[in-house]
């Protein structure tokens, strides 16, 4: 098993420019996160999905989209790029309501310059 | 204000020693809360879950302090493989799977 996959690993746009960030988990889980991790900030919430065709506003959505694919996948969407999305993105899913435990990606390393 | 606080280190710990960090949270309703590790520019992998009756992994030990809204860790015979960053998080029960994260405590255990 691949658990979370994310690509891609690193990424430089220009401000406006657009870009979609993938993220794919083979452990049939339900829920999958998109995360945002800046320094001295810790990790917040950019959109969350509980199931395959749900999506939800998380603590920070402004200036993304997702889109749960199918239940493996859940993309996430930069319209048109800022300074300010510049910022290591995780990706993330939980499975069975009994476990707690969210299993992330490696990361997307974003700059926007 | 953020929902989990932490002293962001780094704690310098020479190895086989014990270190102990705390964090607090801000949201009475959380029911839930776990120590992720996360190395350097890694994801995050969960360490463990904290217990009211607090618990013990190996060198390891979270205790959850409800009435005065904080968490702990000890980490005892400190290894240099422990050199990382310990992010706290607490889950709101009415939030299944939203975990709020504070942004960590480094630990840097040197010989």
């Amino acid at each position: 098993n691949a658990g979370v996959t994310q690509t891609p690993k690193f990424q430089v746009l220009k401000t406006g420019q657009s870009m979609t960030l993938q993220c794919a988990q083979d452990m049939n889980h339900n829920s999958m996160y998109w995360y945002r991790q800046d320094p001295g900030m810790g990790l917040r919430l950019i959109y969350y999905s509980a199931s395959e065709g749900t999506t939800d506003k998380g603590e920070v959505p402004n200036g993304y989209n997702v889109s749960r694919l199918n239940k493996r996948e859940f993309s996430l969407r930069l319209e048109s790029a800022a300074p300010s999305q510049t910022s290591v993105y995780f990706c993330a899913s939980l499975g069975q309501r009994s476990s707690y435990e969210q299993y992330f990606g490696p990361g997307t390393r974003l700059t926007v310059t | 204000r953020k929902e989990v606080e932490q002293d962001p280190g780094p704690f310098n710990v020479p190895e086989g020693a014990t270190v102990a960090f705390n964090c607090t949270y801000s949201n009475s309703a959380s029911q839930s809360f776990f120590w992720y590790r996360q190395d350097c520019r890694k994801e995050p992998k969960l360490l463990m879950s904290v217990y009211s009756s607090g618990n013990e992994d190996g060198r390891f030990t979270a205790q959850l302090n409800r009435a005065s809204q904080y968490i702990s860790l000890l980490i005892r015979d400190s290894k240099l493989s422990d050199s990382a960053t310990y992010l706290c998080v607490a889950m709101p029960g009415d939030s299944w799977g939203k975990l709020q994260f504070g942004a960590g405590t480094q630990v840097v255990v040197t010989p």
